[in-house]
């Protein structure tokens, strides 16, 4: 069973709204959270990074949060772009040396 | 300016066939990464250098090697592609550990690769 579990698995949103994007994951003990964006045939770009004593961290229209008793991260997109359209994914780096752990992405559709 | 490099972006080769995709940086980091990652799916760690130590995920098959001759250049060799082999290639590289939040990861664009 995958340790980082994201939802939706897709989701498709009009220009200008808002949408968040889940992640719960059961890796513990965690060292930090990491969201990237994977724009198609392309490989993924950093967004945040937020260590377990971190609620919130913003990157532009982006905010993720983070609470680690629930074991939980969101990633919030404000006023979304068509250039928003791509994969989301959640990462969680554990203590021990490069174990890395990769949700599966939340692939997300911007329509004008 | 890119700072992660792949080469070729797209291969494509025969079954059984060895081919070798390569990866450079301009950032100077230790650490190399090589990922698979398949249609929808996750990426997925083949194996990481740190400098020169290698080390290989416990699921990486045989089939696929590295080498790191320098600390700007990676390579992943496919010794006998299978059609399961088919995949983005995704290299990667960070200045130290990630389990240290301030060390950013920089991904290549990737090489998709074709096996007929």
């Amino acid at each position: 069973k995958n340790q980082v579990e994201q939802s939706p698995q897709s989701l498709i949103i009009l220009e200008g709204k808002n949408c968040t994007l889940q992640c719960n994951y059961t890796v513990s003990p965690f060292s930090n959270l990491r969201w990237y964006k994977q724009d198609t045939g392309r490989g993924p770009v950093s967004l945040t990074i937020m260590t377990f004593s971190e609620n919130t961290k913003s990157n532009g229209r982006y905010t993720a949060t983070l609470d680690a008793d629930t074991k939980q991260s969101s990633l919030h997109i404000t006023a979304s772009q068509l250039s928003d359209s791509a994969s989301y994914i959640c990462v969680v780096i554990s203590p021990s040396d490069y174990k890395l752990s990769f949700g599966a992405g939340t692939t997300v559709t911007v329509r004008a | 300016d890119a700072m992660v490099i792949q080469n070729p972006r797209y291969q494509v080769t025969q079954f059984g066939k060895p081919v070798t995709l390569s990866c450079s940086q301009t950032l100077n980091h230790n650490v190399m990464y090589w990922y698979q990652q398949k249609s929808s799916q996750a990426p997925k760690l083949l194996f990481h250098y740190y400098d020169k130590d290698f080390n290989n995920e416990a699921d990486t098959p045989d089939n696929f090697q590295s080498r790191r001759p320098n600390t700007s250049f990676c390579f992943l060799d496919i010794r006998s592609p299978g059609l399961g082999d088919a995949a983005m290639y995704l290299c990667a590289t960070s200045r130290d550990q990630l389990s240290a939040s301030y060390n950013e990861q920089f991904f290549g664009p990737g090489t998709r690769l074709t096996v007929l």
